[in-house]
């Protein structure tokens, strides 16, 4: 059975801090896939990335980066100079290469940002 | 097309009664699932479908619940004889079938029974 821990149920930072949300995961699969998710308060999911469990490249984009760990089954997101507007609820998860491909979630981690 | 949309956003009902929730995908994607998610925990996967047909349910879903999608187009999401447990967002996804790719979530159905 697949499972994804995010331990950090809230964080609050100060407007232009960095801030690392933790994710680890498990799974039996060799082929998996790994999502970040923000869901502000309109509820909608907002896709953010996908790697894939052959990819253990870090990949940055703007502000946001991604620490993908195979060896420590960990996929960690950081936000870089943090903003208001970053303020949300973030799910890491994970899914299988076939089949349902439906996604498991953690629980999330809330960030507020205040200014 | 601009997304994924679900009607209504909001719900609430009287302990007892029957709600539809509906969800209209990304056009050209053929893939539509249902998640729950409840407050303060991640959305818990209820179903899905490959174009028309529903190819799996999750045991989450019981026999109160059920859903449909005609065409291969939008989908509905019924839920009978409703109980207080049932209050939570109803989530609703769509990706393509073929390869990796990432689900396209709408904004939600929050559903309130009373």
């Amino acid at each position: 059975a697949q499972k994804v821990t995010q331990a950090q149920t809230e964080i609050s930072v100060v407007e232009k801090e960095d801030v690392t949300l933790d994710c680890v995961y498990e799974t039996r699969d060799t082929t998996y896939y790994l999502f970040w998710y923000k869901q502000p308060p309109s509820g909608e999911l907002v896709f953010l990335i996908r790697r894939n469990s052959f990819d253990e490249q870090n990949e940055i984009s703007g502000r946001y980066s991604w620490n993908f760990q195979k060896s420590t089954s960990s996929f960690n997101f950081t936000i870089t100079a943090s903003q208001v507007v970053d303020s949300a609820v973030y799910f890491c998860a994970l899914s299988e290469d076939t089949g349902r491909r439906a996604l498991t979630f953690g629980s999330g981690t809330r960030l507020q940002v205040q200014p | 097309d601009t997304g994924v949309s679900q009607d209504p956003r909001h719900k609430i009902t009287k302990r007892g009664q029957n709600v539809t929730f509906r969800c209209d995908p990304i056009s050209e994607h053929n893939r539509l699932y249902w998640y729950r998610q409840t407050l303060g925990q991640g959305p818990e996967f209820l179903t899905y479908f490959q174009n028309e047909a529903q190819l799996e349910k999750s045991r989450l879903l019981s026999n109160r619940f059920s859903a449909e999608r005609p065409k291969g187009s939008f989908s509905t999401l019924e839920i009978q004889r409703t109980e207080q447990g049932d209050s939570a967002m109803y989530l609703c996804a769509s990706s393509f079938s073929g390869g990796p790719t990432e689900a396209f979530f709408g904004q939600g159905t929050r559903l309130t029974v009373v």
